[in-house]
């Protein structure tokens, strides 16, 4: 069985500064994908960012990089220049399996609640 | 491009009574996915589709649940009798096919059973 947990409830960072979201998943497959997701107060899920397991290079997406260390099981997001728009939940979520024979269920962890401040 | 569209928005019903929700995804997208997430938890699985077929239902509680997807495109959850732990939002997503491709997701349907 797949497991993410995020162990941070809530984050505050200033505008315009750096942050660092935190996730660990356990897992028995080898393959394996892991995703970043923000979900705002409207409900929606917005994806930010995707790793594969046998990518040996960390994903960058415009300000969103992760954080891949498959040794110790983690895949911090990271958020460069903080602005206030970034104000939302964060979800860690990830699914079996890697490139064409990846499997489509998400498992999300619990999600972290992020605030800019001005 | 259109995004998965969802309806309702909202509803409100009482224990007992029955209610669907309709799920309309991004054109072309092969699979379909249904997520209940209840509030302060990350979504978790109810069903996944591909084409009209059910690939995954295996957290889908079927004495009260039921999911369809006719012709491969719109699908519909329903719930019948809903119980008060129904309360939750029910996400849509899909995506062009269950390889790499991202799921992109709808508003969701918020419910609330009173």
């Amino acid at each position: 069985a797949q497991k993410i947990t995020q162990t941070q409830p809530g984050m505050f960072v200033q505008e315009k500064e750096a942050v660092t979201l935190d996730c660990t998943y356990d897992t028995s497959d080898q393959s394996y994908g892991l995703f970043w997701y923000k979900q705002p107060s409207s409900g929606e899920m917005i994806f930010l960012i995707y790793q594969g397991s046998y990518d040996e290079q960390n994903a960058t997406e415009g300000r969103y990089s992760l954080n891949f260390q498959k040794a110790r099981k983690s895949a911090n997001l990271v958020i460069s220049a903080s602005q206030l728009g970034d104000s939302a939940m964060y979800f860690c979520a990830m699914r079996k399996g890697a490139g064409g024979t990846s499997y489509g269920k998400l498992t999300f962890g619990q999600g972290t609640i992020l605030t800019v401040h001005p | 491009e259109a995004g998965v569209a969802q309806s309702p928005r909202y509803k409100i019903i009482e224990k007992r009574q029955s209610v669907a929700f309709w799920c309309n995804p991004i054109s072309g997208h092969a699979t379909l996915y249904w997520y209940q997430q209840i509030l302060g938890q990350g979504p978790k699985l109810l069903i996944q589709f591909q084409n009209n077929g059910v690939v995954d239902d295996s957290q889908l509680p079927k004495d009260r649940f039921s999911a369809e997807r006719l012709k491969g495109v719109d699908s519909t959850l329903k719930i019948q009798p809903a119980k008060l732990e129904d309360s939750a939002v029910y996400l849509c997503a899909s995506s062009f096919r269950a390889g790499v491709e991202t799921q992109y997701f709808g508003p969701g349907t918020r419910l609330l059973v009173l």
